[in-house]
């Protein structure tokens, strides 16, 4: 069965430091993969994907995710963190029949 | 386009009551998806539609629930009887197969239920 696993409920970071979110994942054939935003009161954004290619995605805000297919993990970096990308981030895989398995969420909060 | 369109954006209603959500996807959109979100289980996707025609409602809690998309530019998601454990926000997604496996996210619907 696919899953998809966020370890950690928060992460917390300082404005300019990098940041991480990680995400593993359990698939049967290649994974399509993908990161969502939600802002307060809002819907999910799309932020970036990985369906086949180069291991390290670049998506929007500056973000980027690697692929790595040993580990099973697509985890979701950013180089130089901002206040205003305190929200949650959700991990996703596109299993079989398109159906979508989000996982549970990552409260980031960037501290100025 | 003006996105996923979501109605009403908040709904109180009673114990008992019937509560009725709609969604209006993304023109051109094939697939068409309802989710629930609440603290305690976070996203879950209650059932989705392809081409108008439901894939796979294994996520609908219940038979009170039942959704419909009687055309590729509508779906309500019914909810008869209500219960305050169905107090949660409800999200409306679509996308469409080729076009890179998105999902487009509606703002979505609070319900709450007293």
């Amino acid at each position: 069965a696919q899953s998809v696993a966020q370890p950690e409920d928060q992460v917390n970071v300082a404005e300019g430091n990098p940041l991480t979110v990680k995400c593993t994942y359990s698939v049967s054939g290649n994974p399509y993969l993908f990161w969502y935003v939600q802002y307060p009161n809002r819907g999910l954004q799309f932020l970036l994907k990985y369906i086949t290619g180069d291991n390290l995605v670049k998506g929007s805000y500056g973000f980027e995710a690697e692929f790595n297919k040993s580990q099973t993990s697509f985890h979701l970096k950013k180089p130089s963190a901002l206040v205003s990308d305190s929200a949650l981030y959700f991990c996703a895989v596109r299993g079989s029949n398109y159906k979508y398995i989000f996982g549970t969420g990552t409260r980031l909060k960037v501290l100025a | 386009d003006a996105g996923v369109i979501q109605s009403p954006r908040h709904e109180v209603t009673e114990m008992g009551q019937e509560v009725t959500l709609r969604c209006k996807p993304i023109s051109g959109h094939d697939y068409l998806f309802w989710y629930r979100q609440t603290m305690m289980r976070g996203l879950e996707l209650l059932i989705y539609f392809n081409n108008n025609v439901p894939i796979d409602d294994s996520g609908m809690p219940e038979d009170r629930f039942s959704a419909k998309m009687p055309n590729a530019s509508f779906s309500t998601l019914k909810i008869q009887p209500s219960e305050p454990r169905d107090s949660a926000v409800y999200f409306c997604a679509s996308s469409l197969r080729g076009g890179g496996n998105i999902q487009y996210f509606g703002a979505g619907t609070r319900l709450s239920v007293l």
